[in-house]
């Protein structure tokens, strides 16, 4: 079966650091998105990983491990405005469909 | 600014009406998707059009009917809805289907509740 598995809820501090972990289990691999969504609004994305390692892009990294199904995503220098939810999706066999984690709620406290 | 404009922002409908939501973009995207969100849940994928043709239909009832009219333009007709249908409506679109071109684009989402 296809499954995912990230955090229901966070919270950090302004200006600290957080790592949003991500543990998928798919029927064959294409790649994994990161999205951010603030509440009320649609998803924007924030990284796409399809080889091991780590992408970096400004406050933000991902890491993907394909052979433990593993992925995080690092969020340096919090802000206030980084409240929102994190969603994992991996790409499974299927080229049209992500399969989307449950997303996790990241509360930022000053 | 959104690339992907949805139409309208929040729809109001009672169980026995007709309506449509609507979906732009210019990106010269090929693939276009509708996806359902309920609150605190992830999107929920309905339905995937590639190059204009139906290519993925999540079984979705029948009372939503999707529409792709030109390679820019995509709807969703709606008709006899139930209340457990309200919900946010998300349009997407993407280069392509595959790897990273296969990042998608939301539109601001449409907001249904059915009485």
């Amino acid at each position: 079966g296809q499954n995912i598995d990230q955090p229901t809820e966070m919270t950090a501090t302004e200006g600290a650091i957080v790592q949003i972990n991500c543990t998928y289990q798919t029927s064959g691999f294409n790649g994994l998105f990161w999205y951010q969504q603030h509440a009320g609004e649609a998803p924007t994305f924030l990284s796409y990983n399809v080889l091991d390692g780590l992408e970096e892009k400004g406050r933000f990294s991902s890491f993907l491990s394909r052979s433990k199904g593993y992925s995080y995503l690092l969020l340096k220098e919090l802000q206030m405005k980084d409240s929102a939810s994190y969603l994992c999706a991996p790409k499974g066999d299927s080229n049209y469909q992500l399969i989307w984690g449950a997303g996790t709620k990241l509360i930022i406290k000053p | 600014d959104t690339e992907v404009t949805q139409t309208p922002k929040h729809l109001v409908m009672g169980m026995t009406n007709k309506k449509s939501l609507k979906c732009e973009q210019h990106m010269g995207h090929r693939a276009m998707y509708w996806y359902k969100q309920k609150a605190k849940k992830p999107p929920e994928l309905m339905f995937v059009y590639s190059y204009e043709k139906l290519s993925i239909n999540e079984s979705v009832p029948s009372r939503f009917s999707p529409e792709c009219p030109n390679s820019s333009l995509l709807n969703l007709h709606l008709h006899a809805l139930q209340p457990e249908d309200s919900a946010l409506y998300l349009c997407a679109s993407s280069q392509s289907v595959s790897g990273m071109a296969g990042e998608l684009f939301f539109g601001e989402g449409s907001r249904l509740t059915v009485l």
